[in-house]
């Protein structure tokens, strides 16, 4: 079973330019997050979706951030424009629902390190 | 408030020593979930182990055991025997929310270094 994929691994750029990262999830895995992870911190959940809805945007900045997930399969996400606190590792993760056993548990991809110069 | 609490910033161990990662949680709802992920430094998230609110015993997988105090809300990670290969950033995490929309709260992380 192929993992979580995201790209691209590593980007660097000037503030105020923009970026984006894509994920594409485990098959037949209908929540996708994206997690931000400033370096020697927790991940931190920006956004959630369960299908091509989104459930939790709650700590997305939404002034310069913004994320789709058209068909309810891979999802998007863009930064613009960047500042210099945006520095971090963008995890995506995808989970099946909870029940039959279930525990909620998160598949992570290897995630896109982001530096803003 | 923080949900989860990590007080132990990092941790230095013999090769071979048993070693415990504390966590603390906070909730109020009496279904959840605590999750404990490795963070190797090439980035990746990887699964330990899981316990349930209502599991009657501890969780075990191989060399990782929870120690679970649902009283005291308190999901201590036990590594036995460590290896080299444990040293790495471990977070304690848990799962919020019911069916569908259910996410994983991150404590700050222990970063674990394991001495030969």
């Amino acid at each position: 079973e192929a993992g979580v994929a995201q790209s691209p691994r590593y980007k660097i750029i000037e503030k105020r330019q923009s970026v984006a990262f894509w994920c594409n999830p485990i098959s037949g895995h209908a929540t996708l997050y994206w997690y931000q992870q400033i370096l020697g911190q927790g991940p931190k959940l920006l956004i959630q979706f369960q299908n091509n809805g989104v459930v939790d945007d709650s700590q997305l900045p939404k002034d310069r951030f913004s994320a789709e997930r058209l068909k309810g399969v891979d999802s998007t996400l863009k930064i613009q424009p960047a500042k210099l606190e945006d520095s971090a590792v963008y995890l995506c993760a995808s989970s099946l629902p909870l029940g039959a056993g279930r525990t909620g548990e998160l598949f992570f991809g290897e995630g896109s390190r982001l530096t803003v110069l | 408030a923080q949900k989860i609490t990590q007080t132990q910033p990092g941790m230095f161990v013999q090769e071979k020593e048993a070693v415990t990662l504390d966590c603390t949680y906070d909730t109020s709802d009496p279904s959840y979930g605590l999750f404990w992920y490795k963070q190797p430094s090439s980035g990746e998230m990887i699964f330990l182990i899981y316990q349930g609110s209502y599991d009657q015993q501890n969780a075990t997988e191989g060399r990782y055991s929870l120690n679970f105090q649902k009283a005291r809300k308190s999901a201590n990670l036990v590594i036995s025997a460590s290896q080299l290969g444990d040293s790495a950033m471990y977070f304690c995490a848990m799962r919020e929310g019911r069916w569908g929309a259910q996410k994983l709260v991150f404590g700050q992380g222990t970063r674990l270094t394991i001495n030969p």
